[in-house]
């Protein structure tokens, strides 16, 4: 079975400062590593993932995350953030090739501040 | 637009009775989930389907009913409505092929039902 934890349930931040947030996954056996988010009275975007090859994944919005298999986690991080990040995050795993079905961490939501 | 549309966006049910969540995708998408997710709890699976005719349980099915009769659409029964079903139900579907997880999944905007 997989389980996944977002560490931190808020996270507030001023506006052009770096932010992380923070997620560490259980499981058996190899997993793919996603991040998603979610603004406010909207569905999941998908935001990034990690399928293999180079351990740092970025999206085109500026955020990063990189997968520590020692560490099992995968942390987002983002050096500057912009008022417009303001959502909540969801950290999410799927295991390799058993279905798809995709198991998520309790979210964390960033409020940016200007 | 293509995605996963899901309706009604918003309802309130009285408890005990029973409604249909509807969500249909146009993508040729084999996998669909129906997800409900609470503040604090992230997402919790209910139901999915690997393709028309079959479907599955997920972590918290009790209390939901599903049919997948065709590859396009993913309905979500709720029979007996209770408060504890107060929630946000969101459906999702992924693309074909054995490794679908890979890619991430397509949500629908979400339905906010209240119980009371």
């Amino acid at each position: 079975a997989q389980s996944v934890t977002q560490l931190d349930s808020q996270v507030p931040v001023f506006e052009e400062a770096p932010v992380e947030l923070r997620c560490n996954y259980s499981s058996s056996v190899s997993v793919y590593l996603f991040w998603y988010v979610q603004y406010p009275n909207q569905g999941l975007q998908l935001l990034l993932k990690y399928l293999s090859g180079s351990t740092l994944v970025e999206s085109i919005n500026g955020f990063e995350a990189e997968f520590n298999k020692s560490q099992t986690s995968f942390h987002l991080r983002k050096p500057s953030v912009h008022i417009s990040d303001t959502a909540e995050y969801f950290c999410a795993v799927t295991p390799y090739n058993q279905g798809g079905k995709l198991i998520f961490g309790q979210g964390t939501e960033l409020s940016v501040k200007p | 637009n293509a995605g996963v549309t899901q309706t009604p966006k918003f309802r309130i049910l009285k408890i005990g009775q029973s409604m249909t969540l509807q969500c249909a995708q146009d993508m040729n998408h084999n996998y669909m989930y129906w997800y409900r997710q609470d503040p604090g709890m992230g997402l919790k699976l209910i139901y999915y389907s690997v393709g028309a005719g079959i479907t599955d349980k997920g972590e918290v099915p009790n209390g939901y009913n599903v049919s997948r009769s065709t590859t396009e659409d993913f309905p979500l029964r709720l029979e007996l409505a209770a408060p504890s079903q107060t929630s946000v139900y969101f459906c999702a579907s992924s693309p074909p092929n054995g490794r679908d997880s890979q890619y991430g999944y397509t949500f629908g905007s979400g339905t906010r039902l209240t119980v009371v």
